[in-house]
């Protein structure tokens, strides 16, 4: 079956740095998103990765290792705003997107 | 960027009764829209894939003939919930997928309340 695990929830403090885990066993793949969807609200394009390595986008960059099925979200200078869940999703070999379950994170001053 | 509308942004309705969600990709052509569900603190949940002018594709346990899907444009796509009932209330989500591959916009999302 395909499966992909992050983190249920991760705490960090406002400034400092997190980085949020995913994990993935999908049929095929053609990508790697990440999302951030506040409460409430529709998730929000973060990244794309689909070759290995590090993508960087202001404060925050993605990496990705298809040979070992991970990637990981990275976020700087942490800020209160960036209390959010974060949706890591892969696109199989039938263009379908396979979503995590998301990893909320909580932001403490 | 791309933008995509959800209309309406809420909508409380009597069990029993339909509801139609319509979703615009506003300056861009959607070849591709989606719909999602989603529960509370749970993840999205894909219902079904439509394509302009093609019969939308369903994922398994997704009643077809409940949910019904419209692609007619490439810039619409609406979604009925017929015969609506309380466990249909949710967060309905759709996405538009443009011209380069790996684009897929959300409308900002729909939340359903059947009374």
């Amino acid at each position: 079956g395909q499966n992909i695990d992050q983190p249920t929830e991760m705490t960090a403090t406002e400034g400092a740095i997190v980085q949020i885990n995913c994990t993935y066993q999908t049929s095929g793949f053609n990508g790697l998103f990440w999302y951030q969807q506040h409460a409430g609200e529709a998730p929000t394009f973060l990244s794309y990765n689909v070759l290995d390595g590090l993508e960087e986008k202001g404060r925050f960059s993605s990496f990705l290792s298809r040979s070992k099925g991970y990637s990981y979200l990275l976020l700087k200078e942490l800020q209160m705003k960036d209390s959010a869940s974060y949706l890591c999703a892969v696109r199989d070999s039938n263009y379908q997107l396979i979503w995590g379950a998301g990893t909320k994170l909580i932001i403490k001053p | 960027g791309a933008v995509v509308s959800q209309h309406p942004s809420w909508v409380i309705c009597k069990s029993g009764t339909s509801v139609k969600i319509e979703c615009r990709s506003l300056d861009f052509q959607a070849t591709t829209m989606f719909w999602y569900r989603q529960f509370p603190k749970q993840s999205l949940m894909l219902m079904a894939t439509s394509n302009e002018g093609s019969k939308a594709t369903y994922e398994q346990g997704v009643e077809k003939d409940k949910f019904l899907i419209n692609h007619a444009s490439l810039t619409l796509s609406t979604l009925t919930v017929t015969s609506a009932h309380p466990e249909d209330s949710s967060f309905y989500i759709c996405s538009a997928r443009g011209s380069l591959d790996y684009e897929q916009y959300f409308g900002p999302g729909t939340r359903l309340t059947v009374t």
